[in-house]
């Protein structure tokens, strides 16, 4: 059965720095392609950027290019995002989800971290 | 590229609601759609994909269609249930980048 776990809810302030998780299991890591999806509290889904674990391939939204940095350590079966600098905009609930292919349907969800940017 | 949903449906249980979601520009068949819905405190999960696909598990009340000449994808769920109540969100790509529609909240009444 195909898994993705991500890490726990975090707490920042404006300026620091921020690195997500999302580990896959179940499945070989390399043959799913991993999205990320911010969801704004009480808004809409947002299509961020997507990798293949497999040969590193991303591609970014660009309303998220220059802004977060997606990354994949495939020994470990773990998918990142992360933030140099993050800012109170930066609040939501960051989804990880797994497709077969880079145009595909995202089969599988992670159960989504929220994260609250505030001074 | 944009996609454009209806903010809010809402009918009866045992009724039919169709969702519809607008391509803002080339052709809404040039790549696949699909179809997400998020409860409340859930994460999204597929109902449609690849147009008019449901995955398994997925009731056939679901079904999805494209409409050429309206440039626009659409869900119709027939024979409402209390728990089709959920936002709906209609996703597709462009020059190889995901667009998601800014989603549908179902009511059922």
């Amino acid at each position: 059965e195909v898994q993705l776990v991500q890490s726990e809810a975090e707490v920042k302030k404006p300026g620091e720095s921020l690195k997500i998780s999302c580990k896959g299991s179940g499945y070989t890591f390399a043959t799913y392609w991993i999205g990320w999806v911010r969801q704004v509290p009480g808004k809409g889904l947002e299509w961020m950027g997507i990798i293949n674990p497999g040969d590193s391939d991303i591609r970014y939204s660009p309303s998220f290019q220059g802004q977060v940095t997606i990354s994949a350590d495939k020994s470990i079966t773990t998918a990142y995002l992360q933030w140099n600098s993050l800012r109170a905009s930066d609040t939501a609930i960051y989804y990880c989800a797994a497709t077969k292919w880079v145009r595909g349907v995202f089969d599988h969800w992670g159960q989504g971290i929220l994260v609250t940017v505030s001074s | 590229f944009m996609l454009t949903q209806p903010h809010s449906v809402s009918e009866s249980p045992g009724k039919t609601v169709t969702i519809s979601c607008t391509g803002s520009s080339g052709s809404i068949a040039s790549n696949y759609v699909q179809w997400y819905q998020q409860r409340p405190g859930s994460a999204p999960t597929a109902v449609i994909y690849e147009d008019n696909q449901r995955p398994s598990g997925v009731p056939d009340r679901f079904s999805g269609s494209i409409d050429i000449s309206s440039n626009s994808a659409s869900l119709t769920i027939t024979g409402l249930k209390t728990e089709d109540e959920a936002d709906y969100y209609c996703q597709s790509y462009d020059t190889g980048i995901g667009v998601f529609g800014g989603g549908t909240k179902v009511t059922v009444l």
